[in-house]
């Protein structure tokens, strides 16, 4: 399977405190993508990364990207109650332009 | 502003009654997807248009069609709907730039939930 693998599954912090959220993948990436579900809502775009980046921020979110081990990372500093969400991350591979394929993501819960 | 609607967010049908989900864009994207999503999965794509050029996810079932009208428009068709088709229905656009449009951030509507009685 091409598809994004995103650990863990379920993570559960405090306000204030960081949350780290992981992806792996499988076969070379164009691209990967990472985006947040809120609820019963689609999904909204946070950051793209290209093969050839190592690190982007955003804000309070900053993604890494590790080609040699095929995973990246997003990190949530100063988490707040409204980061309470689904986070998946979305690898566009060489071979299928146009398309990305989403992991099952990962359940952040932020307690106030 | 511009954004992706879905219509209706809530659709319940009958057990083999024909369906049919709407999305519209104001963003002139010439992409557009769409996919299923079940309950803490992946969304699962199930095809996408490329202007009027139409792709078909091979494991997509012949149970689910599309048409695009025009840049705006995108149906889902779900012909004979079964238990297991209930789910979260994602529409998605984005703007196209070449042959790895990929590169580009998808912008999704809300949703559709489908529930089939």
């Amino acid at each position: 399977s091409q598809q994004g693998e995103e650990d863990p599954q379920a993570l559960s912090i405090q306000e204030g405190e960081n949350a780290t959220m992981n992806c792996s993948y499988k076969t070379s990436i164009n691209n990967l993508q990472w985006y947040r579900q809120n609820s019963g809502r689609g999904l909204v775009h946070l950051i793209l990364i290209r093969s050839n980046e190592r690190e982007k921020h955003s804000g309070r979110l900053r993604v890494t990207l590790d080609t040699s081990k095929k995973s990246s990372s997003l990190l949530i500093t100063a988490s707040r109650a409204a980061d309470t969400a689904s986070y998946f991350c979305a690898t566009a591979f060489n071979t299928n332009a146009g398309k990305s394929t989403f992991g099952d993501g990962t359940t952040l819960t932020v307690k106030p | 502003d511009a954004m992706v609607i879905q219509n209706p967010r809530y659709q319940v049908t009958q057990f083999g009654k024909p369906v049919t989900l709407s999305c519209s864009q104001t963003l002139n994207h010439n992409v557009m997807y769409w996919y299923q999503q079940k309950s803490s999965q992946a969304p699962k794509l199930l095809f996408h248009y490329y202007d009027k050029d139409f792709n078909n996810e091979a494991d997509t079932p012949d149970n689910f069609q599309s048409r695009r009208p025009n840049t705006s428009f995108c149906f889902l068709d779900i012909r004979s709907p079964g238990l297991g088709d209930a789910a979260m229905y994602l529409c998605a656009t984005s703007r196209g730039a070449g042959d790895l449009y990929s590169n580009q951030p998808q912008h999704f509507g809300d949703g559709t939930r489908l529930s089939i009685l």
